[in-house]
């Protein structure tokens, strides 16, 4: 069964304390992203992945730090420079900029919600 | 900059009645732009991009360069049409590949009985 899976599910967390989030795909996706969800504020990217080894930043990308060691995994680090972490996370993967059709059509996992203490 | 813009935050319908989820965009370069949805409880998911020129369960989107516009569309709303819509821009590197896509703030569509 093809999709992205986000761990954990729910999170909580000490101030001052870093956390890693896991996202994993097996669609055999290039481009991988991640986002944040806040009521009233939509999806803002802080993180994006368009190749194994090479990332850049989004839009909101301080106090976050990610890795793409593997095509199928981008995890996202929140450290304890992120001044609001409290959040629902979402990760997604679209086949990538190598692709003609269907390039940026992002499949989304079922995210990441972290509460900090 | 790129930006999209859902000017409503809430919507709400009476089941049977039109319904319209209004998307305007500033982008410099050529808009390729999608609408997602969000059901309760579910994944977010793409419902339709301009480029398909498709109706995806009744909702239709018609990109308007003029007026920077891709209004979402359905002529007769059911209650299982209520969630989060999300209008998306996709921002293309300057070689025409797509290098990220911008999401609006979204607009909570309720269908009422």
């Amino acid at each position: 069964d093809g999709g992205i899976t986000q761990s954990p599910k729910y999170l909580f967390r000490k101030e001052g304390q870093n956390v890693t989030l896991s996202c994993e795909q097996n669609l055999n996706h290039d481009a991988m992203y991640w986002y944040r969800q806040d009521p009233g504020q939509g999806l803002r990217l802080i993180y994006y992945s368009q190749i194994v080894n090479d990332f850049q930043k989004g839009d909101i990308a301080e106090g976050y730090s990610v890795s793409r060691e593997k095509k199928e995994s981008f995890p996202l680090t929140v450290t304890s420079a992120q001044k609001n972490p409290t959040a629902f996370y979402l990760c997604a993967s679209s086949p990538g900029f190598r692709e003609s059709s269907g390039a940026n059509v992002l499949t989304f996992g079922a995210g990441s919600r972290l509460t900090v203490l | 900059a790129q930006r999209v813009t859902q000017p409503e935050k809430l919507l709400s319908v009476f089941k049977g009645a039109p319904v319209e989820l209004k998307c305007n965009y500033s982008y410099s370069g050529s808009p390729e732009l999608f609408w997602y949805v969000q059901y309760s409880r579910q994944r977010l998911q793409l419902l339709l991009r301009h480029i398909s020129r498709e109706s995806i369960k009744g909702f239709t989107a018609d990109l308007n360069k003029g007026e920077t516009s891709f209004h979402l569309k359905k002529p007769f709303a059911q209650e299982e049409d209520s969630a989060m819509y999300y209008c998306a821009l996709s921002v293309q590197y300057r070689w025409g590949g797509s290098e990220k896509l911008v999401f609006g703030k979204g607009t909570k569509l309720t269908v009422n009985p």
